[in-house]
């Protein structure tokens, strides 16, 4: 069974510049996160999707990160326009809503670097 | 405020010993679970522990969940280069699919 996967792996942009993170989650797998790891830190969570529903954006900074996730199927992570501090690892994941506890399966990640 | 603490952040230590990293919180998790990453790579779980006191073992680790879910401890024995990697602890405060509370992570390095 093929895992998460993520496109592009690296991405180098000028600040002020749009930039764009795919993912194409588990088979099956209704529920999906992004999250942002800086350096030396864990992962924290920037937005988590029920089907195409964003149903936890709290973390998200809305002025300039977007995200979509159209038919509940892949989705896309959108930084317009980047700082330097937006420069990270971006990871998305996706588990199988269980009642019981929270397993997530994480892509690569895309390292992005703001110069 | 970090929520989950996790400690030693650095750990270098020869192949064959026998460490334990520690996550500490205040607060009560539904479900923790630990993971390993390799650089350039996404985290990969390890395990998942949802019983106050519950102890699962893989391999050479060993996982336990304290009593009061509140912390959780990794245990490795006899500690190859293999399981050199950054690994992290992660807590769901509440069920089904909300989104995980990592802790900053432990950096191991087992020296042949």
């Amino acid at each position: 069974e093929a895992g998460v996967v993520q496109s592009p792996r690296y991405k180098i942009i000028e600040k002020k510049q749009p930039v764009a993170f795919w993912c194409n989650p588990i088979s099956g797998h209704n529920t999906l996160y992004w999250y942002r790891q800086n350096l030396g830190q864990g992962p924290e969570l920037l937005i988590r999707y029920e089907n195409e529903e964003a149903v936890d954006d709290s973390q998200l900074p809305k002025d300039r990160f977007s995200a979509e996730r159209l038919k509940g199927v892949d989705s896309t992570l959108k930084i317009q326009p980047a700082e330097l501090g937006d420069s990270a690892v971006y990871l998305c994941a996706s588990s199988l809503r269980t009642g019981a506890y929270n397993e997530q399966f994480f892509g690569p990640g895309t390292r992005l670097t703001v110069l | 405020t970090q929520l989950l603490e996790q400690s030693p952040q650095f750990l270098s230590i020869q192949e064959g010993e026998n460490l334990t990293v520690y996550c500490n919180s205040s607060s009560v998790f539904s479900s923790l679970q630990w993971y390993r990453q390799e650089p350039g790579e996404g985290p990969v779980l390890l395990v998942t522990v949802v019983t106050g006191g519950e102890v699962k073992k893989l391999k050479r680790l060993t996982f336990q969940f304290g009593d009061a879910r509140k912390d959780s401890s990794l245990h490795i024995t006899a500690a190859q280069p293999g399981d050199t990697g950054l690994y992290l602890c992660a807590g769901a405060l509440g069920g089904g699919a909300d989104g995980l509370t990592f802790g900053k992570g432990t950096h191991l390095i087992i020296q042949p």
